[in-house]
């Protein structure tokens, strides 16, 4: 597989469920991303992991949990999610360190509805 | 704080023809780069182009170029020769850098995006 892959790409989930996103990237990248993006809004940058690290979390709600084993795989874990959390969940990865250009490359997308 | 505004919330054009998207942006950062990226109804984000805020020549790639106006914080995309398949949202983006344990990563901030229609 090349570029940046998403799963599952639909998903729809009770509140009192629990489920993972998956993300990977075959690009080489070692900085990954996770955006929601809802309808009529721009994307949201929820959180950052460089060279595996969390770097940012946009104060994001505790229901939701990232986690990066390693620099091409990246999860959302998921639980007890609202219906407003229905959304389309956007992964990307890019280049970090110094000279670089930074653009992302993104995934698919999982479209997330949640009942 | 950053931003970027896309005043066109939907714009039109006829096959074969060329299309202008606005983006204006602000910053106070010396060093920023600027991209565009093409949102088709499958989901994805496509990259198309980037700017950085010192290249001294417009960016251009294939039937994209950005129209770089640093003085004016504008960077517009140009469509040239628009195509059926060029129907789709097309967000401007802006890149700051950040430092953390001594690494830099690109954190983009998006505009709202402008659907582009274009009609046979």
């Amino acid at each position: 597989e090349t570029g940046v892959t998403q799963t599952p790409r639909h998903l729809v989930m009770g509140m009192t469920n629990k489920k993972s996103l998956k993300c990977e990237q075959h690009l080489g990248h070692n900085a990954m991303y996770w955006y929601k993006q809802s309808a009529k809004k721009p994307l949201e940058l929820m959180f950052v992991y460089s060279l595996e690290e969390r770097v940012e979390n946009n104060s994001v709600p505790s229901r939701f949990s990232p986690e990066c084993p390693n620099s091409s795989h990246l999860f959302l874990h998921l639980h007890t999610l609202q219906p407003e959390d229905s959304a389309l969940y956007l992964c990307a990865s890019s280049h970090s360190g110094t000279g670089h250009r930074y653009e992302q490359y993104f995934g698919p997308g999982t479209r997330l509805t949640v009942t | 704080a950053q931003k970027i505004t896309q005043t066109q919330p939907g714009m039109f054009v006829q096959e074969k023809e060329a299309v202008t998207l606005d983006c204006t942006y602000d910053t106070s950062d010396p060093s920023y780069g600027l991209f565009w990226y093409k949102q088709p109804s499958s989901g994805e984000m496509i990259f198309l182009i980037y700017q950085g805020s010192y290249d001294q020549q417009n960016a251009t790639e294939g039937r994209y170029s950005l129209n770089f106006q640093k003085a004016r914080k504008s960077a517009n995309l140009v469509i040239s020769a628009s195509q059926l398949g060029d129907s789709a949202m097309y967000f401007c983006a802006m890149r700051e850098g950040n430092n953390a344990g001594g690494t830099s990563y690109g954190k983009l901030t998006f505009g709202q995006g402008t659907i582009l229609t274009v009609h046979p």
